[in-house]
Protein backbone atom coordinates (compact mmCIF):
# COMPACT_ATOMS: atom_id res chain seq x y z
CA UNK A 1 0.00 0.00 0.00
CA UNK A 2 1.32 3.73 -0.67
CA UNK A 3 1.94 6.30 2.00
CA UNK A 4 0.10 9.19 1.89
CA UNK A 5 1.30 12.12 3.57
CA UNK A 6 -1.31 14.68 5.83
CA UNK A 7 -0.76 17.88 7.68
CA UNK A 8 -0.69 16.77 11.17
CA UNK A 9 -2.88 19.21 12.38
CA UNK A 10 -5.72 21.93 10.93
CA UNK A 11 -8.39 23.98 12.74
CA UNK A 12 -11.69 25.28 11.23
CA UNK A 13 -14.49 27.45 12.52
CA UNK A 14 -18.39 25.72 13.29
CA UNK A 15 -20.42 25.86 9.98
CA UNK A 16 -17.32 26.66 7.82
CA UNK A 17 -16.18 24.22 4.62
CA UNK A 18 -12.89 22.17 5.86
CA UNK A 19 -10.85 20.75 3.11
CA UNK A 20 -8.37 18.57 4.71
CA UNK A 21 -5.63 17.44 2.30
CA UNK A 22 -3.68 14.01 1.18
CA UNK A 23 -0.41 13.17 -0.80
CA UNK A 24 -0.27 9.83 -2.19
CA UNK A 25 2.26 10.05 -5.09
CA UNK A 26 3.13 6.53 -4.67
CA UNK A 27 -0.26 5.63 -5.35
CA UNK A 28 -0.99 2.54 -7.99
CA UNK A 29 -3.49 2.45 -10.30
CA UNK A 30 -5.40 -0.16 -8.35
CA UNK A 31 -5.23 1.27 -5.13
CA UNK A 32 -8.62 3.24 -3.43
CA UNK A 33 -8.39 6.14 -0.96
CA UNK A 34 -10.26 5.87 1.88
CA UNK A 35 -11.19 7.95 4.63
CA UNK A 36 -11.39 7.09 7.91
CA UNK A 37 -11.91 9.72 11.29
CA UNK A 38 -11.22 8.98 15.25
CA UNK A 39 -13.56 10.70 17.29
CA UNK A 40 -11.76 10.97 20.76
CA UNK A 41 -12.09 7.97 22.88
CA UNK A 42 -13.60 5.76 19.74
CA UNK A 43 -12.70 3.47 17.52
CA UNK A 44 -11.86 4.39 13.72
CA UNK A 45 -15.19 5.00 11.52
CA UNK A 46 -15.38 5.02 8.13
CA UNK A 47 -15.70 8.04 5.90
CA UNK A 48 -15.71 8.32 2.33
CA UNK A 49 -13.59 6.43 -0.21
CA UNK A 50 -12.68 6.44 -4.14
CA UNK A 51 -11.13 5.18 -7.01
CA UNK A 52 -10.57 8.23 -9.86
CA UNK A 53 -13.96 9.76 -9.97
CA UNK A 54 -15.41 12.31 -6.96
CA UNK A 55 -17.53 11.13 -4.29
CA UNK A 56 -20.16 12.44 -2.56
CA UNK A 57 -22.39 10.94 0.71
CA UNK A 58 -24.11 12.35 3.56
CA UNK A 59 -20.95 12.35 5.67
CA UNK A 60 -18.67 14.11 3.62
CA UNK A 61 -17.22 14.33 -0.47
CA UNK A 62 -13.55 13.35 -1.58
CA UNK A 63 -12.27 14.55 -4.37
CA UNK A 64 -9.59 13.05 -6.34
CA UNK A 65 -6.73 14.67 -8.49
CA UNK A 66 -6.88 13.80 -12.56
CA UNK A 67 -3.01 12.08 -11.41
CA UNK A 68 -4.23 10.41 -8.54
CA UNK A 69 -1.49 11.49 -6.71
CA UNK A 70 -3.63 13.67 -4.57
CA UNK A 71 -7.18 14.12 -2.74
CA UNK A 72 -8.93 16.38 -0.52
CA UNK A 73 -11.50 15.58 1.78
CA UNK A 74 -13.81 18.45 2.02
CA UNK A 75 -16.82 18.47 5.14
CA UNK A 76 -18.93 20.94 3.96
CA UNK A 77 -20.04 22.74 7.08
CA UNK A 78 -17.63 21.73 10.14
CA UNK A 79 -19.72 20.63 13.51
CA UNK A 80 -18.08 20.27 16.45
CA UNK A 81 -18.77 16.88 16.72
CA UNK A 82 -16.63 16.71 13.28
CA UNK A 83 -13.17 17.53 16.05
CA UNK A 84 -11.46 14.40 15.17
CA UNK A 85 -8.33 12.42 13.61
CA UNK A 86 -8.57 11.96 9.75
CA UNK A 87 -6.90 9.42 8.24
CA UNK A 88 -6.55 9.00 4.38
CA UNK A 89 -5.34 5.66 3.48
CA UNK A 90 -4.42 4.42 0.03
CA UNK A 91 -5.86 0.49 0.47
CA UNK A 92 -5.50 -2.49 -1.90
CA UNK A 93 -9.01 -4.03 -1.85
CA UNK A 94 -8.92 -6.80 0.59
CA UNK A 95 -6.15 -6.22 2.31
CA UNK A 96 -5.46 -4.49 5.61
CA UNK A 97 -5.58 -0.90 6.63
CA UNK A 98 -2.51 0.78 7.41
CA UNK A 99 -2.82 4.17 9.40
CA UNK A 100 -1.06 6.92 9.88
CA UNK A 101 -0.47 9.18 12.14
CA UNK A 102 -3.70 11.58 10.37
CA UNK A 103 -4.33 14.96 10.69
CA UNK A 104 -6.26 16.55 13.61
CA UNK A 105 -8.87 18.73 13.02
CA UNK A 106 -10.17 20.80 15.95
CA UNK A 107 -13.52 22.61 15.47
CA UNK A 108 -13.81 26.27 17.15
CA UNK A 109 -17.33 27.39 17.82
CA UNK B 1 -26.87 1.04 11.90
CA UNK B 2 -25.19 -2.51 12.62
CA UNK B 3 -22.19 -2.55 15.12
CA UNK B 4 -19.20 -4.39 16.14
CA UNK B 5 -19.82 -4.90 19.96
CA UNK B 6 -16.19 -5.52 22.01
CA UNK B 7 -16.20 -6.37 25.57
CA UNK B 8 -14.81 -5.45 27.97
CA UNK B 9 -14.68 -1.99 27.65
CA UNK B 10 -11.91 -1.58 30.05
CA UNK B 11 -10.04 -4.74 31.84
CA UNK B 12 -7.10 -4.38 34.12
CA UNK B 13 -4.90 -6.96 35.02
CA UNK B 14 -1.55 -8.39 36.42
CA UNK B 15 1.40 -8.44 34.54
CA UNK B 16 1.81 -11.90 33.27
CA UNK B 17 -1.90 -12.70 33.42
CA UNK B 18 -3.74 -14.03 30.33
CA UNK B 19 -6.53 -11.76 28.90
CA UNK B 20 -9.25 -12.47 26.38
CA UNK B 21 -10.71 -9.81 24.55
CA UNK B 22 -13.85 -10.73 23.02
CA UNK B 23 -15.71 -9.28 19.70
CA UNK B 24 -18.94 -9.83 18.47
CA UNK B 25 -18.69 -8.48 14.83
CA UNK B 26 -21.31 -7.65 12.39
CA UNK B 27 -23.28 -10.87 11.74
CA UNK B 28 -22.69 -11.46 7.63
CA UNK B 29 -19.02 -9.89 7.18
CA UNK B 30 -16.54 -12.76 6.71
CA UNK B 31 -13.15 -10.43 7.13
CA UNK B 32 -12.22 -9.73 11.06
CA UNK B 33 -9.49 -7.51 12.40
CA UNK B 34 -8.02 -6.91 15.12
CA UNK B 35 -5.70 -3.44 15.85
CA UNK B 36 -4.02 -1.96 18.66
CA UNK B 37 -3.32 2.10 19.56
CA UNK B 38 -0.78 2.34 22.68
CA UNK B 39 -1.86 6.42 24.30
CA UNK B 40 -1.08 8.67 22.27
CA UNK B 41 0.43 6.62 18.72
CA UNK B 42 -0.89 5.56 15.83
CA UNK B 43 -3.70 2.84 15.20
CA UNK B 44 -1.24 -0.32 14.63
CA UNK B 45 -2.21 -3.59 12.26
CA UNK B 46 -1.97 -6.89 14.62
CA UNK B 47 -4.31 -9.70 12.46
CA UNK B 48 -6.53 -10.53 9.88
CA UNK B 49 -9.09 -13.87 9.75
CA UNK B 50 -10.92 -15.46 7.45
CA UNK B 51 -12.26 -18.71 6.47
CA UNK B 52 -11.31 -19.56 10.17
CA UNK B 53 -7.84 -19.13 9.71
CA UNK B 54 -5.08 -15.92 9.68
CA UNK B 55 -4.64 -14.58 6.64
CA UNK B 56 -1.84 -12.24 7.68
CA UNK B 57 -0.32 -11.20 10.74
CA UNK B 58 1.85 -8.21 11.63
CA UNK B 59 5.49 -7.89 14.15
CA UNK B 60 3.25 -7.43 17.02
CA UNK B 61 1.17 -10.38 16.91
CA UNK B 62 3.73 -12.68 18.53
CA UNK B 63 3.87 -16.42 19.55
CA UNK B 64 2.20 -14.55 22.86
CA UNK B 65 -1.23 -13.15 20.59
CA UNK B 66 -4.01 -15.86 19.44
CA UNK B 67 -7.35 -15.70 17.51
CA UNK B 68 -10.10 -17.49 17.89
CA UNK B 69 -13.55 -17.54 16.56
CA UNK B 70 -15.41 -20.31 18.53
CA UNK B 71 -18.36 -19.96 17.61
CA UNK B 72 -20.82 -18.34 14.64
CA UNK B 73 -20.86 -15.00 16.39
CA UNK B 74 -17.70 -14.49 18.43
CA UNK B 75 -14.37 -13.27 17.66
CA UNK B 76 -11.19 -13.34 20.48
CA UNK B 77 -7.91 -12.26 20.93
CA UNK B 78 -6.18 -13.63 23.57
CA UNK B 79 -2.90 -12.44 25.34
CA UNK B 80 -1.14 -15.55 26.90
CA UNK B 81 1.06 -13.73 29.27
CA UNK B 82 0.72 -9.97 29.21
CA UNK B 83 3.31 -7.47 29.60
CA UNK B 84 3.36 -3.79 30.23
CA UNK B 85 3.60 -2.39 27.03
CA UNK B 86 0.02 -4.57 26.20
CA UNK B 87 -1.76 -1.81 27.65
CA UNK B 88 -3.22 -0.22 25.12
CA UNK B 89 -7.09 0.31 23.46
CA UNK B 90 -7.31 -3.27 21.09
CA UNK B 91 -10.29 -2.21 18.60
CA UNK B 92 -11.72 -5.35 16.53
CA UNK B 93 -12.84 -4.87 13.09
CA UNK B 94 -14.95 -6.89 10.40
CA UNK B 95 -15.83 -6.31 6.45
CA UNK B 96 -18.33 -8.05 4.09
CA UNK B 97 -17.00 -10.28 1.67
CA UNK B 98 -16.51 -9.66 -2.55
CA UNK B 99 -16.48 -5.58 -3.70
CA UNK B 100 -17.35 -3.97 -0.43
CA UNK B 101 -14.26 -3.10 1.66
CA UNK B 102 -14.84 -0.84 4.15
CA UNK B 103 -13.74 -1.89 7.46
CA UNK B 104 -16.56 -1.53 10.59
CA UNK B 105 -14.92 -0.82 13.88
CA UNK B 106 -15.90 -1.59 17.66
CA UNK B 107 -15.38 0.95 19.94
CA UNK B 108 -12.46 -0.60 21.12
CA UNK B 109 -11.60 -2.68 24.74
CA UNK B 110 -8.74 -0.78 26.67
CA UNK B 111 -6.56 -2.77 28.53
CA UNK B 112 -3.95 -1.74 31.38
CA UNK B 113 -1.49 -4.08 32.36
CA UNK B 114 -0.22 -3.37 35.97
Amino acid sequence: DAKTTQPNSMESNEEEPVHLPCNHSTISGTDYIHWYRQLPSQGPEYVIHGLTSNVNNRMASLAIAEDRKSSTLILHRATLRDAAVYYCISYNQGGKLIFGQGTELSVKP
Amino acid sequence: EPEVTQTPSHQVTQMGQEVILRCVPISNHLYFYWYRQILGQKVEFLVSFYNNEISEKSEIFDDQFSVERPDGSNFTLKIRSTKLEDSAMYFCASRPGGGANVLTFGAGSRLTVL
